[in-house]
């Protein structure tokens, strides 16, 4: 049972758009800690792609932004590509744990 | 090109020990904390620790799931880090990722290819 909940798997069609959620309690996103989202294609090691809830590293497209609401924060993708494909993570710290923490992933399927 | 290498998987009995390396190139070691982050077959990812660089005096925490099985030191002269793991089950067979943080809120932005650890006897 992850400390951060994000929904096992969500799908889009080309071109679309998807979110996906991560949520936390009081002790890690609720307290303002960061939030970091990384894309693990299969097979490869994760990749940083949204820094400190909505910042994108060089060499990330635009197509993918973050926010945080509350307890919880999103990762959206748009025009969604095939090569989007690939596990999603949310990272943040949790200050009851003092401990970094992982949502349990998401699995994006592009249909 | 920026960069982190891990080495020292392989198997292990139940109740065994291993230490993992991971070195680093292309960027200034010595300022950077290093994570490690494993990953068991099929399932998520799962932090196992860090260490901080000297300025904040190599500090070190671990996730409380390891009970002090684990102990993660740095040797910023040969630009690489460790993971000494010991008293090591079958629920520790997965990929150990090392991974780098510049600064806090930066995120872990650069990740080695792994190194698989497979305990069993």
């Amino acid at each position: 049972q992850s400390v951060l909940t994000q929904p096992p798997s969500v799908s889009g069609a080309p071109g679309q758009r998807v979110t996906i959620s991560c949520t936390g309690s009081s002790s890690n996103i609720g307290a303002g800690f960061d939030v970091h989202w990384y894309q693990q294609l299969p097979g490869t090691a994760p990749k940083l792609l949204i820094y400190a809830y909505s910042n994108r590293p060089s060499g990330v497209p635009d197509r993918f932004s973050g926010s945080k609401s509350g307890t919880s924060a999103s990762l959206a993708i748009t025009g969604l590509q095939a090569e989007d494909e690939a596990d999603y993570y949310c990272q943040s710290y949790d200050s009851s744990l003092s401990a970094r923490v992982f949502g349990g992933g998401t699995k994006l399927t592009v249909l | 090109e920026v960069q982190l290498v891990e080495s020292g998987g392989g198997l292990v009995q139940p109740g065994g020990s291993l230490k993992l390396s991971c070195a680093a190139s292309g960027f200034t070691f010595s300022g950077s904390a290093i994570h490690w982050v494993r990953q068991a077959s099929g399932q998520g990812l799962e932090w196992v620790g860090r260490i901080r660089s000297k300025a904040d005096s190599y500090a070190t925490s671990y996730a409380a799931s390891l009970k002090g099985r684990f102990i993660i030191s740095r040797d910023d002269s040969k630009n690489t880090a460790y993971l000494q793991m010991n008293i090591l089950g079958t629920e520790d067979t997965a990929v150990y990722y090392c991974t780098r943080v510049i600064v806090a809120g930066s995120g872990m932005d650069v990740w080695g290819q792994g190194t698989t650890v497979t305990v069993s006897s």
